[in-house]
């Protein structure tokens, strides 16, 4: 089957621009994650869905990020006023089940967005 | 907080040549352990897990047990192959916490 997508797969822009990226999970899964992975700061986590509702934002760098997820499904992921640090690849991950269950520990990744900001 | 370190790379072996990754990490409670594989030019991939002490993840030839009482997860592999050339991650999870928490990568090369 499908696995998670990601668009656009490649992104620059200039700094102070705006952007979304966009993560389309394994259909039927409840959790998506969003993590960024940049040469100084490894894989970092960034916010979890279970659902529409994210109730953990805590690796969000700064109010310039926010996420939402609609209808359990796709979830966009906007960077306002980018910086040059936030030069970096973005990866989306879904799982069958984030509440804890035994399928809640394998996450499925997606190939990721590698935004540049010149 | 949760933290994983995995011994630094780069990694270059032989084809054929026993591999080692070492993995240990810190987190309260009982955390699952995995090691995620990114290959060039693709995605990061599951490689294994374990969920409970004790407990041995294994695939592809690729090997690691859960050791509570050392806390480490170290990756094994008798007799590596070019193919398994790639970036190797260590991250843990804990039960309610839900993220991941990786260590820094190892980029391991084999030569044939």
């Amino acid at each position: 089957g499908a696995g998670v997508s990601q668009s656009p797969s490649n992104k620059v822009t200039e700094k102070g621009k705006d952007v979304e990226l966009r993560c389309d999970p394994i259909s039927g899964h409840t959790a998506l994650y969003w993590y960024r992975q940049s040469l100084g700061q490894g894989l970092e986590f960034l916010i979890y869905f279970q659902g529409n509702s994210a109730p953990d934002k805590s690796g969000l760098p700064s109010d310039r990020f926010s996420a939402e997820r609609t209808g359990g499904s796709v979830s966009t992921l906007t960077i306002q006023r980018t910086q040059q640090e936030d030069s970096a690849v973005y990866l989306c991950a879904s799982s069958p089940d984030g509440a804890g269950g035994p399928l809640s520990y394998e996450q499925y990744f997606g190939p990721g967005t590698r935004l540049t900001v010149t | 907080g949760d933290s994983v370190t995995q011994m630094e790379g780069p990694v270059t072996l032989s084809e054929e040549a026993f591999l080692t990754i070492n993995c240990t990490y810190t987190a309260t409670g009982y955390p699952s352990l995995f090691w995620y594989v990114q290959y060039p030019g693709e995605g990061l991939q599951l490689l294994l897990k374990a969920t409970k002490a004790d407990d041995k993840g294994s695939n592809k030839g690729f090997e690691a047990t859960y050791r509570k009482e050392t806390t480490s997860f170290h990756l094994e592999k008798g007799s590596v192959q070019v193919s398994d050339s790639a970036v190797y991650f260590c991250a843990l999870t804990r039960r309610g916490a839900q993220k991941l928490v990786f260590g820094q990568g190892t980029r391991l090369t084999i030569n044939p």
